[in-house]
């Protein structure tokens, strides 16, 4: 348990829905993140939130839309996927002030789009 | 642009014996910070160890310890006494001083024969 929780753990969806996966965290940290992990290859940053503000997009279709309505909690909403976005999807989050300090990471949402 | 290679897609080690993964990385900064993650089968990212590259000395954590090797850009993981609990896939990354993204290796996966 490292105080990163995602809901929902499994989702399977077809590329016309619309769905959201959720991330709390416990820890009072400043910033969160999500991560993309698909299979044999690293992990991919998508977004960075510092603070409520986004601070990264790392190039991410707008298929994929975050949102951020607190220090605690984060959202993916997802619309019209395609079947290469089924992966892993981790959220992490730590303190925010720049220090090189620990990224602690949820248990991830494994995402099927079919 | 931070790169993070492991060159060991996998690695295998007797349990109770000694184990040693490979990281690289390319980086132009002179202060940043290093971490080997365990991502076990239920997918949650652990930590395992953090160096920062301002500090010669190792950082060890009971039977995990680093050679960091700054002028070669080098930071390898020993496992020492290995147990069948370690069995995981060991990602490397690196994060820099603005601390907002973490990159990581492709990782490597350790098993651990009794």
């Amino acid at each position: 348990e490292t105080g990163v929780t995602q809901t929902p753990r499994h989702l399977v969806m077809g590329m016309t829905n619309k769905k959201s996966l959720k991330c709390e965290q416990h820890l009072g940290h400043n910033a969160m993140y999500w991560y993309k992990q698909s299979a044999k290859k690293p992990l991919e940053l998508m977004f960075v939130y510092n603070f409520k503000e986004q601070t990264e997009n790392n190039s991410v279709p707008s298929r994929f839309s975050p949102e951020c309505p607190n220090s605690s909690h984060l959202f993916l909403h997802l619309h019209t996927l395609q079947p290469e976005d089924s992966a892993l999807y981790l959220c992490a989050s730590e303190k925010g002030d720049y220090s090189g300090n620990t990224i602690y990471f949820g248990e991830g949402s494994w995402l099927t789009v079919v | 642009a931070q790169t993070v290679t492991q060159s060991q897609p996998e690695m295998s080690v007797q349990e109770a014996e000694t184990v040693t993964l490979s990281c690289t990385y390319d980086t132009s900064e002179s202060d940043y910070y290093l971490f080997w993650y365990k991502q076990p089968p239920s997918r949650q990212m652990i930590l395992v160890i953090r160096q920062e590259a301002y500090k010669q000395q190792n950082a060890t954590e009971n039977r995990f310890s680093v050679n960091f090797q700054k002028a070669a850009k080098s930071f390898s993981l020993k496992i020492s006494d290995s147990q069948l609990g370690d069995a995981a896939m060991y990602f490397c990354a690196y994060l820099d001083t603005s601390g907002s993204r973490l990159t990581f290796g492709e990782g490597t996966q350790l098993t651990v024969n009794p």
